[in-house]
């Protein structure tokens, strides 16, 4: 079954623990990206990649990291969390980055910082 | 750069009236596609229907209707006869087909489909 895979789903923890939100996704898509969705402000791009080791800076990139070492995972890293990013995330595949492929969502991680 | 706007922060209806939820978009390009998404209390977002910008005809599926038009920059979506198992929060949103085409979501209408 085509997926894109997010883990975990749900998460609390403390200010400056190191996290890791897992995305893999079983489609061979090229392209891979990063949301967070927050109350009245909709999803907003983190970071994005384009293929293996292409990541760039969405809108929002501050205080994350992420890696492209494998076409199916696009983990992304808090180093060091802090309550503002307390949020939903999703990780999100398409085919490629020409717009007219949708893009497949994972079910979505709720991280709560405290 | 490009913006969706869905004005409706909220919307509540009873169930079978039919409900129209707003999309309006900006951008400079001249190809692009429009696309809503569907997230249940669950949480999940669901593809419902992508649209190029071409392609101004209008497209029925089962109750769910959507009417695309480049003249005003809307492209609008419509329930026929709701059920409570449309409640959900509605997102649209708009990709480019070039460079980094993240799509630009709308801030989302939350409807609530009461029995």
């Amino acid at each position: 079954e085509a997926q894109v895979t997010q883990n975990p789903r749900y998460l609390i923890t403390v200010t400056g623990k190191k996290l890791t939100v897992t995305c893999s996704q079983n489609m061979n898509h090229e392209y891979m990206s990063w949301y967070r969705q927050d109350p009245g402000l909709g999803l907003r791009q983190i970071y994005y990649s384009m293929n293996v080791e292409v990541t760039d800076k969405g809108d929002v990139p501050e205080g994350y990291k992420v890696s492209r070492k494998e076409k199916r995972n696009f983990p992304l890293i808090l180093e060091s969390p802090s309550p503002n990013q307390t949020s939903l995330y999703f990780c999100a595949s398409s085919l490629n980055n020409r717009g007219n492929q949708p893009q497949h969502f994972g079910d979505g991680t709720r991280l709560s910082i405290l | 750069a490009q913006k969706v706007t869905q004005a409706q922060t909220e919307i509540s209806v009873v169930e079978k009236e039919d409900v129209t939820l707003d999309c309006v978009y900006e951008t400079r390009d001249t190809t692009y596609y429009l696309f809503w998404y569907k997230q249940p209390p669950s949480g999940e977002l669901v593809f419902l229907i992508r649209r190029n910008s071409f392609d101004e005809q209008n497209e029925i599926s089962g109750r769910y209707s959507w009417n695309f038009q480049k003249s005003t920059s809307s492209f609008n979506f419509t329930i026929t006869a709701s059920q409570v198992v449309d409640s959900a929060v509605y997102f649209c949103a708009l990709a480019g087909v070039s460079g980094n085409t993240p799509l630009v979501f709308g801030k989302g209408t939350r409807l609530s489909v009461i029995a």
